[in-house]
């Protein structure tokens, strides 16, 4: 079975802090992706690593960064955390799209909230 | 601009009946389609797929089907269980591409 894990289920975080949000993913996939889930705009690419030390913008990649220096980890950080970031946060890794095929597997979240 | 759109927020619906929850999409490169099933405070789980070679495509009590021209796909669940009150998202891709497209969710509640 796939296993992503994600560092904290929770996390409260005061306006202008450094927050980081670690992933991990046991199935050697190359492909490991960070979301945001937000009531009524569904699940929103924040940024995406198809490679070790490589990175791509997603949608909504602003007040954001990433890190990518081991093929099973991937982390995001919120260099100086906003009210607006307040969200749900998702990780997922996938094997390369091959054919079409491109199942991706999810952790089970981190609710940060900054107040 | 919104490619992939569930246009119904919720859904309620009587336990053992049908239920059906639509998606529609606008970028003609999407070949390949998932459903996903997400319980609160846990991440989305992977349900069933179709490729746009196909249109149809069954796994038990869950179907997705496909209509290619008016560019849209239905996901039907028969007999709907109280265990399958969720919020259930579809997703695109292109080809080769690695990123997935979400819609917005429909949350699905089923009634005893």
């Amino acid at each position: 079975d796939v296993k992503v894990t994600q560092s904290s289920r929770y996390l409260v975080k005061r306006t202008g802090e450094k927050v980081f949000l670690e992933c991990v993913q046991d199935m050697d996939h190359e492909n490991m992706f960070w979301y945001r889930q937000d009531p009524g705009l569904g699940l929103r690419l924040i940024y995406f690593s198809y490679d070790v030390k490589m990175k791509e913008k997603g949608d909504i990649p602003e007040g954001y960064s990433v890190s990518r220096e081991k093929k099973e980890r991937f982390s995001l950080i919120l260099e100086s955390a906003s009210t607006n970031q307040t969200s749900m946060y998702l990780c997922a890794s996938s094997f390369p799209a091959s054919g079409g095929a491109n199942e991706q597997y999810f952790g089970p979240g981190t609710r940060l909230t900054v107040t | 601009d919104q490619q992939v759109k569930q246009n119904s927020p919720s859904l309620s619906v009587q336990e053992g009946r049908i239920s059906i929850l639509n998606c529609d999409y606008t970028n003609s490169m999407f070949d390949y389609f998932l459903w996903y099933k997400k319980y609160p405070a846990e991440g989305p789980t992977f349900l069933i797929s179709i490729s746009s070679i196909k249109d149809k495509n069954e796994d038990g009590r869950f179907t997705v089907f496909l209509n290619k021209s008016a560019k849209h796909l239905s996901l039907h669940i028969v007999p709907s269980q109280p265990g399958d009150s969720a919020v259930y998202f579809c997703a695109a891709s292109a080809q080769g591409a690695q990123k997935l497209v979400f819609g917005q969710g429909t949350r699905l509640t089923i009634n005893p």
